[in-house]
């Protein structure tokens, strides 16, 4: 399977604990991307890499979750002293970006997404 | 910021039918429109896309629509199968969010009875 690829595909784990998700993108892509979703929701973007720099945090990423991409491939997520709200499936993206056009106009790039993580905190 | 619209929550044909699917954005910048079709447990898949330079597209019996004015976006599935029963989202990028991260509607359940 060449797609993007998520370990462990479920955690169960007592409130309190830390937990490390991984996700190993699609090769050739150099942008990575962190989602949440939660039940009967859409995702919703957590951070974005850009080969091994973190370019983008959202708002939902508290000071207890941290993302790493050291080498510029695969990426963990953690999440320190997990709490019950923390529950939800957490999904990883890649993306390779296009070249610009001749017009000079940025193509937009198709995040491919994988399996997820489903954590629950009990 | 950006935020996605999508209606209706669940959708229920019968087989051979069309189902409908409609989104509204609010950042008139956005340029990017994807659909994703995600089944219980597994990954969202992207279905089919469009961006803010064409007003329809289609593939097969799936098709989107944009209107760029009203700031809508509509799939459009035809001659539904019960493989289509699934939830679909729709999703929304640049503009203001700027083109790194997906805005998604909250999804529609689509239910396909034979």
């Amino acid at each position: 399977d060449t797609g993007v690829s998520q370990n462990p595909r479920h955690k169960i784990t007592k409130r309190g604990q830390n937990v490390t998700f991984r996700c190993d993108p699609i090769s050739e892509h150099n942008r990575l991307y962190w989602y949440r979703q939660t039940l009967g929701q859409g995702p919703e973007f957590l951070t974005y890499f850009q080969n091994e720099a973190q370019l983008e945090k959202s708002r939902l990423l508290s000071d207890r979750f941290s993302a790493e991409r050291p080498k510029g491939s695969f990426s963990t997520l953690e999440i320190q002293r997990t709490e019950q709200g923390d529950s939800a499936m957490y999904l990883c993206a890649s993306s390779s970006p296009r070249i610009p056009g001749t017009s000079g106009q940025i193509k937009q790039e198709t995040q491919y997404f994988g399996p997820g993580t489903r954590l629950l905190v009990l | 910021g950006e935020n996605v619209e999508q209606h209706p929550s669940t959708l229920s044909v019968q087989e051979g039918d069309s189902a409908v699917i409609k989104c509204t954005y609010s950042d008139s910048a956005s340029n990017y429109f994807p659909w994703y079709k995600q089944e219980l447990g597994k990954r969202p898949q992207l279905i089919i896309d469009i961006r803010s330079n064409v007003g329809e597209k289609k593939d097969q019996r799936i098709a989107v629509t944009l209107n760029k004015t009203a700031k809508h976006f509509s799939l459009h599935i035809t001659e539904t199968q019960p493989e289509d029963s699934a939830v679909y989202f729709c999703a929304a990028i640049g503009g203001a969010g700027g083109y790194n991260k997906l805005i998604f509607g909250a999804g529609t359940r689509l239910a396909v009875h034979p």
